[in-house]
């Protein structure tokens, strides 16, 4: 069964700091890898996809890695801002479900 | 173009009644899926289809009954709520492994 973990489980820092989320899994014979984010009481939005054969996405500020041999990826923000406070979701992609983690919310001080 | 609409947004019932939650999809996706999402926890798959016709369990399904018969649409039914069913429910759609999944705004479930 994939597992799916995300470290840390909250995180805060000062507008303008750059942000590192991480992302583990257990299983590596993924097809793909996506970030979601998700404001309060809302939707999953999709911010990038990775496919099992990609090492990584760039999508404006946001990047992010995959190396599926070790059963991680990393989504790096920069410069953020009070706008990027959110939970940050990772899910893989296996047959036919996404198995996600419990997120990594985080607060972007002003 | 609306994307994935979900209804109602909350909804409270008692102890065994029973309830449909709908989803709509306007993008012809093949693939729709029900997930729930708990404090502290990843969402998890509840049911999916790849089809009209075809739908399959994923890993939460007891107590949730599922059926697509147009490729827009995908009901999502509780056959007797519990306690254990409060939660929220997202349903989503896509062209599986080729991009994302899109989700809709949600259903808020409380079951006293």
């Amino acid at each position: 069964k994939q597992e799916v973990t995300q470290i840390p489980a909250a995180l805060s820092v000062p507008e303008g700091e750059n942000l590192v989320l991480n992302c583990s899994f257990t299983d590596s014979a993924i097809y793909n890898l996506q970030w979601f984010r998700q404001d309060p009481g809302k939707g999953l939005t999709s911010l990038l996809l990775i496919q099992s054969s990609q090492r990584e996405q760039t999508s404006g500020r946001l990047n992010a890695s995959l190396d599926k041999s070790s059963g991680r990826s990393t989504l790096y923000i920069a410069a953020s801002q009070p706008g990027d406070s959110a939970t940050y979701l990772c899910a893989v992609t296996n047959d036919y479900k996404l198995s996600f983690g419990a997120g990594t919310t985080v607060t972007v001080r002003a | 173009n609306a994307g994935v609409t979900q209804t109602p947004k909350f909804q409270v019932l008692k102890t065994g009644q029973s309830m449909t939650l709908q989803c709509a999809q306007d993008m012809n996706h093949e693939y729709m899926s029900w997930y729930r999402q708990d404090p502290g926890m990843g969402l998890r798959l509840i049911h999916y289809s790849v089809g009209a016709g075809i739908t399959d369990q994923g890993e939460v399904p007891n107590g949730y009954n599922v059926s697509r018969s147009t490729t827009e649409d995908f009901p999502l039914r509780l056959l007797s709520a519990a306690p254990s069913q409060t939660s929220v429910y997202f349903c989503a759609s896509g062209i599986w492994r080729q991009e994302t999944q899109y989700f809709g705004p949600g259903t808020r479930l409380l079951v006293l």
